[in-house]
This record gives C-alpha cells, sequence and structure tokens, in this order.
C-alpha cells in the first residue's frame, strides 16, 4: 500500500532561518504530490503541488519544494521562515487516475519563534 | 468563493451514543471526501463520493460508521454507535480536478 512518510514531527525554528521538511512516499509509479498547511485555529489549505514537469515547485508565501523521483522525495523549503509559519505541514500524494484520494503523511509542527 | 462548510464544530458523546456531521461542499465541486485525522496523524480516507455515488469506501468501519449524499451536494456522516478511539476531526473537503478544498472540521470527543 502507498505510503507518504515525514521525517520530523516537531520542529522550532527562530525566524530568519531556513526550513526544510523532509517527505518520502512510497509508490513506484507516477504521483502527484503536495504539501498542505494548517495553520492555528484554520483549516487545512494548499501550500503547492507537482504534478509534472518542472520538479523545483514554487508555492505561496514563499515555500518551494523539490521532487526527487530517485529518492522518493518531495522536501519543503523556505529560505527564511517568519513567526506566522508556525503551522502544522502535511505532506500528500495521489496516485493519477485512481480514486483521486490523497495519502497523507503523519504532518510536521512547525514552531517559529520572534 | 464561499468556502466548504461543516457542522457541528465541535461534538462531545459518550460512548455508544450516536452523532452525525454534516458537510456542504464548494457549490459545482461533484466530487467529495470525509477523512478521518487522529491527533498526531495526517487525515485519512473514510468515503470519496462522486455525485452521490460511492467511489472509495474502503477504509469506511462500515459496522459503526455511514455517510450518504442525497442529491449530489450535501453530505452527512453517521457513527452508531461510538466507539473511545473514534475521538477524531472528521474533515470534509470537496475537489476540483488537480485540488481538493477542506472544510474546518468537526472536532469528536467520545468520553
Amino acid at each position: 500500500a502507498q505510503s507518504v512518510s515525514q521525517h520530523n514531527h516537531h520542529v522550532i525554528l527562530s525566524e530568519a532561518a531556513s526550513l526544510e521538511l523532509g517527505c518520502n512516499y512510497s509508490y513506484g509509479g507516477t504521483v502527484n504530490l503536495f504539501w498542505y498547511v494548517q495553520y492555528p485555529g484554520q483549516h487545512l489549505q494548499l501550500l503547492l503541488k507537482y504534478f509534472s514537469g518542472d520538479p523545483l515547485v514554487k508555492g505561496i508565501k514563499g515555500f518551494e519544494a523539490e521532487f526527487i523521483k530517485s529518492k522518493f522525495s518531495f522536501n519543503l523549503r523556505k529560505p527564511s521562515v517568519q513567526w506566522s509559519d508556525t503551522a502544522e505541514y502535511f505532506c500528500a500524494v495521489n496516485i493519477p487516475g485512481n480514486t483521486g484520494k490523497l495519502i497523507f503523511g503523519q504532518g510536521t509542527t512547525l514552531q517559529v519563534k520572534p | 468563493e464561499a468556502g466548504v462548510a461543516q457542522s457541528p464544530r465541535y461534538k462531545i458523546i459518550e460512548k455508544r451514543q450516536s452523532v452525525a456531521f454534516w458537510c456542504n461542499p464548494i457549490s459545482g465541486h461533484a466530487t467529495l471526501y470525509w477523512y478521518q485525522q487522529i491527533l498526531g496523524q495526517g487525515p485519512k480516507l473514510l468515503i470519496q463520493f462522486q455525485n452521490n455515488g460511492v467511489v472509495d469506501d474502503s477504509q469506511l468501519p462500515k459496522d459503526r460508521f455511514s455517510a450518504e449524499r442525497l442529491k449530489g451536494v450535501d453530505s452527512t456522516l453517521k457513527i452508531q454507535p461510538a466507539k473511545l478511539e473514534d475521538s477524531a476531526v472528521y474533515l470534509c473537503a470537496s475537489s476540483i480536478p488537480g485540488e481538493q478544498f477542506f472544510g474546518p472540521g468537526t472536532r469528536l470527543t467520545v468520553l
């Protein structure tokens, strides 16, 4: 069965520090990849997605992610975090042509100290 | 554009009681999903509808959970009877090709 693994459960950074959150998936075929964010008290919202093409994807609020097919990875990055980036981040995959369901990782809680 | 609406936002019940959650998707979205998110875990799909037909309910505990989507719009998810391990946030999402939009969720506590 397909699965998604996020390496870090809880990350604490100071403002202006660089961020990289790891995400690996287990599936040998083509996948669509997503990062969702959940700010405190808010609903899940899409940060960025990758379907095909340039493996470096840019999303909202200065986030980007790189798809490395050989490593089955889709790591999320931001060069300089802000206090407002404090949130929970979820990596998810979807199998194209399948039902459309998302398979989520367990999430990473990011705490940014001002 | 209005988002996915869910109610109630919070519910506390005792084990063996019944509970129902309601979801109103974004207008025009044919696909609707119910996910269960247990504390410390990512959301897990319970059931997926395409219009008013079920596409995937392989992870739905059918002995206690049921869901319907009448007229292909609103949906309800029911648990009867509830168990302690059903304590979770129940998320509804609707989608266009390539993106799912999530509602605020219903936080269920089973005592």
